[in-house]
């Protein structure tokens, strides 16, 4: 599975969007990209996925370039309870894949 | 989503007992499960594949007799620290694939 480049913190006034990026230029067109999120001393909480058509479910926005090689994950108004580690993950479909994380980003949203 | 609850939520041992842990798809069933490990300020580290009706997939560098894992149902998984000792303390959280992999609450583990 391809490797993907996060920053390791990110800062979001409350109320404001938050634009988490993910670089993975190694991707394959096979692999689509995860985003889950850990809230402290908790199980990761899936976010959402997608192979190279943005989508929207009611959580966030996930936006990936047409080349594939990055995404934004949008929260389009933060909250104080979406402060956490925020996991982009590139996996192929299916059951051969496996979810290997990497260091996330963590959000602090700020009142 | 799915739901995955894990018990214990929390278990503190001697060194040298045996700890199991159980992972369970509520609303689902799962042919494939997988446990990881998580330490402080540390990102999640998988340690093994559980298959249903087959043993299972370790990652390099997991003591396969140490961590043994039993997938005996299309809902339950469950990881035994064998032999724990105060390096094992950690916090397991263990996952199951619907159409999407969902996470269980994790258990953690504090070996005296």
């Amino acid at each position: 599975d391809a490797k993907t480049t996060q920053p390791p913190s990110m800062d979001c006034a409350e109320g404001r969007a938050a634009n988490l990026p993910c670089n993975h230029s190694t991707i394959s067109g096979n692999e689509y990209v995860y985003w889950y999120r850990q809230i402290h001393s908790q199980g990761p909480q899936y976010i959402i996925h997608g192979l190279k058509n943005n989508e929207t479910n009611e959580m966030a926005s996930l936006i990936i370039t047409e080349d594939r090689k990055s995404s934004t994950l949008i929260l389009p108004h933060a909250t104080l309870r979406d402060t956490a580690v925020y996991y982009c993950i590139v996996r192929v479909a299916g059951n051969t894949g496996k979810l290997i994380f990497g260091q996330g980003t963590t959000l602090q949203v700020k009142p | 989503g799915a739901v995955v609850s894990q018990h214990p939520s929390r278990v503190i041992c001697k060194s040298g007992t045996s700890v199991k842990i159980e992972c369970r798809s509520l609303d689902f069933q799962a042919t494939t499960m997988f446990w990881y490990r998580q330490f402080p300020k540390k990102s999640l580290m998988l340690m093994a594949t559980s298959n249903e009706g087959s043993k299972a997939t370790y990652e390099q560098g997991v003591e396969k007799d140490k961590f043994l894992i039993n997938h005996a149902s299309l809902t339950l998984s469950t990881l035994t620290v064998t032999s724990a000792h105060p390096e094992d303390s950690s916090f397991y959280i263990c996952s199951a694939r619907d159409q999407t992999q969902y996470f269980g609450p994790g258990t953690r583990l504090l070996v005296l």
